[in-house]
């Protein structure tokens, strides 16, 4: 079946501009992850959904930074006034159950390019 | 907290040698540990995971990883390395204890192959 699918693929803006970065998971998955590629951070992550329970938002780095999951499926993830400082691949991950033996499956991922 | 050592950020091998990828956790309760790896402007794919059970795992493309709870280890090997093989190559861990089941990475290895 059809895996994590994230789009855009590429996104470049001003700083400044609001931005939002879509993640379709795989159908069925209960569990949703965000999480944050960038070189001098490395993979870090940012906020995670489990079914209808509320979000775990503990690696969001500033208040610029939301989430929200629209019927336990799609998500989006919304930057504000975005910062050189936010470049980076977003990558979004889903599991079957949110467990944690479960195997998380990982899209292609979003790169921002904040000017 | 939990944290990942990947020691060294790059390592160049022969096609046809051994290839060894280190990995350290610090956790006082051992967590499940996972191996991914990332090819050029791909998302994650998962090599393997150890949760239970047996602590030499084998994987997909002929990985496998030990987990050493003396050593605090988990590192990835292979006996002969291929040319698709050249990748970024992430260890990662998850709290067995916590109800949030995010993935702590380690800054990731780039393995070159040489012809």
């Amino acid at each position: 079946g059809a895996g994590v699918s994230q789009s855009p693929s590429n996104k470049v803006t001003e700083k400044g501009k609001d931005v939002e970065l879509r993640c379709d998971p795989i159908s069925g998955h209960t569990a949703l992850y965000w999480y944050r590629q960038s070189l001098g951070q490395g993979l870090e992550f940012l906020i995670y959904f489990q079914g209808n329970s509320a979000p775990d938002k503990s690696g969001l780095p500033s208040d610029r930074f939301s989430a929200e999951r629209t019927g336990g499926s799609v998500s989006t993830l919304t930057i504000q006034r975005t910062q050189q400082e936010d470049s980076a691949v977003y990558l979004c991950a889903s599991s079957l159950m949110g467990t944690g033996t479960d195997t998380q499956y990982f899209g292609p991922g979003t790169r921002l390019t904040v000017l | 907290a939990q944290s990942v050592t990947q020691l060294g950020s790059h390592v160049s091998v022969s096609e046809g040698a051994l290839v060894l990828l280190r990995c350290n956790y610090s956790s006082s309760v051992p967590p499940y540990l996972f191996w991914y790896v990332q090819y050029p402007n791909q998302g994650l794919q998962l090599l393997l995971k150890y949760t239970t059970g047996a602590t030499l795992v084998k994987g997909i493309n002929g990985f496998e990883a030990e987990f050493k709870k003396s050593e605090t280890s988990f590192h990835l090997t292979k006996p002969s390395a291929h040319m698709s093989d050249a990748a970024e190559y992430f260890c990662a861990v998850r709290d067995r204890t916590g109800a949030n089941s995010k993935l702590t990475f380690g800054k990731g290895i780039t393995l070159s192959v040489r012809p």
